[in-house]
């Protein structure tokens, strides 16, 4: 099966300025996770979507950070206006979870974020 | 809040030794999972724990939970130089669907 899609790998930009992320999961994972992860750390949740429906959003900074999952398919992930701080690896990542089953989730390749 | 603690943050190994890493929790967890991820990858599933001493092999790999459900461990038995990467637990809590990684342990092998 193919894995779940992300783009851009790799991003570059000033601070201030604004960035987006794309995600596709896995077809027929209804759940997508938008994870943030700085270097030598886990990674940490910005969002969990179910199907289209934000079921945890508690730890994306709302102030710069937005999500979508439109049709619930992909998901795009913006920040405006990216600080320095937020320099970082967005992986996205599927499962098949459902309310009361847990499963392993599927990450993408991820998009390294570089703020100067 | 519920937070994962994993120990060591690094361990150099000789290829064919051992190794272990150590994941803690504040609190009972529901299940634990495990991740790995190589140098300049992403985190790839590698096991789920859900009952209360579970152990599950996988070839080279034993992974563990605790009775009391709030710790859990990854042994490797005679690393190999493909073993190298990060490994990370990551806990729920019953009433979460959100699990909590760890920070990770890098294994780091030497031929």
């Amino acid at each position: 099966e193919a894995g779940v899609a992300q783009s851009p790998r790799y991003k570059i930009i000033e601070k201030r300025q604004s960035v987006a992320f794309w995600c596709n999961p896995i077809s027929g994972h209804a759940t997508l996770y938008w994870y943030q992860q700085i270097l030598g750390q886990g990674p940490k949740l910005l969002i969990q979507f179910q199907n289209n429906g934000v079921v945890d959003d508690s730890q994306l900074p709302k102030d710069r950070f937005s999500a979508e999952r439109l049709k619930g398919v992909d998901s795009t992930l913006k920040i405006q206006p990216a600080k320095l701080e937020d320099s970082a690896v967005y992986l996205c990542a599927s499962s098949l979870e459902g309310t009361g089953v847990n499963y392993g989730y599927t990450f993408g390749s991820g998009t390294r974020l570089t703020v100067v | 809040g519920q937070q994962v603690m994993q120990i060591p943050q690094y361990q150099h190994v000789q290829e064919g030794e051992d190794f272990t890493t150590y994941c803690n929790s504040s609190t009972t967890l529901s299940n634990i999972q495990w991740y790995k991820q190589r140098p300049g990858g992403h985190p790839v599933f590698l096991i789920q724990l859900v009952k209360s001493g579970e152990v599950k092999k996988q070839k080279r790999l034993t992974f563990q939970f605790g009775e009391a459900k709030k710790n859990s461990s990854l042994h490797i038995t005679a690393t190999q130089t493909t073993d190298v990467g990060t490994y990370f637990c990551a806990g729920r809590t019953g009433g979460s669907y959100i699990p909590t990684f760890g920070r990770g342990t890098s294994l780091i092998v030497h031929p």
